[in-house]
């Protein structure tokens, strides 16, 4: 069964840092690329930014709304990808779900960790 | 640029049937998407990947009761013989080489 389990929400002060991890398991990690989604209270899903499994170049592409502050990478022998969040603003508060993707769309989700900024 | 574009409600009677609408932006009519399901206080739940030619690929466990169908830059989930457990949010996605793209999503009522 695959199954995707995030972690590592908290609540963290603006400008400050944190890691969230999405480990996978029932599946071979690394031959899928993998996405984050986030949902702000109340509102819709936003793609955050994805990762290319390695035969792609493991490289990562990111929304204009994170980019040069979130960074995506991945530990495909611990089955796990990581959204490292720098220079959190109060904006970046919702709930993060990882995907797997196949071929583009999340044909798996996991059920979120939730991320508050506030002072 | 690629955009979707979702109402942002619909209601049906239960045991009725309802179509909810995606549609691409100019330009991106070819492109496949993906429908999912969230139900309140829970993640998404992938429904199914459709592509331009209607053909569509299920996730586990989806019911017969959805489908999809597309026509031009438009593509569509049908769900029949509505449940009150259908009631949920509908956010359909599309992707490019190097972007993703949700839709608005569309909050289905079920009288």
């Amino acid at each position: 069964e695959v199954q995707l389990v995030e972690s590592g929400g908290d609540l963290v002060k603006p400008g400050r840092s944190l890691r969230l991890s999405c480990t996978g398991s029932g599946f071979t990690f690394g031959v899928y690329a993998m996405t984050w989604i986030r949902q702000a209270p109340g509102k819709g899903l936003e793609w955050v930014g994805f990762i290319r499994h390695k035969a792609y170049g493991g490289t990562a592409e990111y929304a204009a709304s994170v980019k040069g502050r979130f960074t995506i990478s991945r530990d495909d022998a611990k089955s796990v990808a990581y959204l490292q969040m720098n220079s959190v603003k109060i904006e970046d508060t919702a709930v993060y779900f990882c995907c797997r993707e196949d071929g583009g769309d999340c044909d798996y989700w996991g059920q979120g960790t939730l991320v508050t900024v506030s002072s | 640029q690629l955009v979707l574009t979702q109402s942002p409600s619909a209601s049906a009677s239960l045991g009725a049937s309802v179509n909810l609408t995606c549609t691409l932006s100019s330009g991106h009519s070819s492109y496949a998407i993906a429908w999912h399901q969230q139900q309140p206080d829970k993640g998404p739940r992938f429904l199914m990947k459709l592509k331009t030619d209607g053909s569509h690929n299920k996730g586990d466990g989806v019911p017969d009761r959805f489908s999809g169908s597309s026509s031009g830059a438009e593509r569509y989930l049908t769900i029949s013989s509505l449940q009150s457990e259908d009631e949920a949010d509908y956010y359909c996605q599309a992707w490019g080489t190097d972007i993703r793209v949700f839709g608005g999503g569309t909050r289905l009522t079920v009288l």
